[in-house]
């Protein structure tokens, strides 16, 4: 499978403890992104990288968040002193740097803060 | 006002319905168009992105209309398996090539 993949699908963990997230881009994208989405919502962007550099943060992204892409290729998403209302679906997608930037999304990680 | 405006629906169509959604959007300078779909609890999937000239893909059709700043997507004898949420991309100006989303338009084929 050469599409974007993430892991874990699915975490539940709980509140105050820290949570990290893989995304594997499609290997000749440059470009990861990373989202979060709600029910009835649609994805509100978090963060992206061009290679390894973190090129745009979103507000939403509050200190307890982190991303990183240390070579360029895989990234991690962590969240620190996890909250309830941390609880949703956690989508990273990949981008060629030409053309179009159709992005193509990985499968998610479902995070529940219990 | 939104960035990416959509009629939520639900459409409810029988199998073999024409149905065609809009967009609005409000940045002029937006610079790519995208249809995506989504099925409940699973990622977007790109269904079409949005030419200048429109384009077709079998049954879909898009069209983006610059001057009034809205997108349509026409699904022609709808299948029970077009059922989802379908959602309107448009990237913003510059090149971070961020996508902002609408909320979707919800579209259930009925047998």
């Amino acid at each position: 499978d050469t599409g974007v993949s993430q892991n874990p699908r699915h975490k539940i963990t709980k509140r105050g403890q820290n949570v990290t997230f893989r995304c594997d881009p499609i290997s000749e994208h440059n470009r990861l992104y990373w989202y979060r989405q709600t029910l009835g919502q649609g994805p509100e962007f978090l963060t992206y990288f061009q290679n390894e550099a973190q090129l745009e943060k979103s507000r939403l992204l509050s200190d307890r968040f982190s991303a990183e892409r240390p070579k360029g290729s895989f990234s991690t998403l962590e969240i620190q002193r996890t909250e309830q209302g941390d609880s949703a679906m956690y989508l990273c997608a990949s981008s060629a740097v030409a053309g179009f930037s159709e992005q193509y999304f990985g499968p998610g990680t479902r995070l529940t803060v219990t | 006002r939104k960035e990416v405006e959509q009629d939520p629906g639900p459409f409810n169509v029988p199998e073999g319905a024409t149905v065609a959604f809009n967009c609005t959007y409000s940045n002029s300078a937006s610079q790519s168009f995208f249809w995506y779909r989504q099925d409940c609890r699973k990622e977007p999937k790109l269904l079409m992105s949005v030419y200048s000239s429109g384009n077709e893909d079998g049954r879909f059709t898009a069209q983006l209309n610059r001057a009034s700043q809205y997108i349509s997507l026409l699904i022609r004898d709808s299948k029970l398996s077009d059922s989802a949420t379908y959602l309107c991309v448009v990237t913003n100006a510059g090149n971070n090539r961020k996508l902002i989303w609408g909320l979707g338009t919800s579209l259930a084929v009925n047998p």
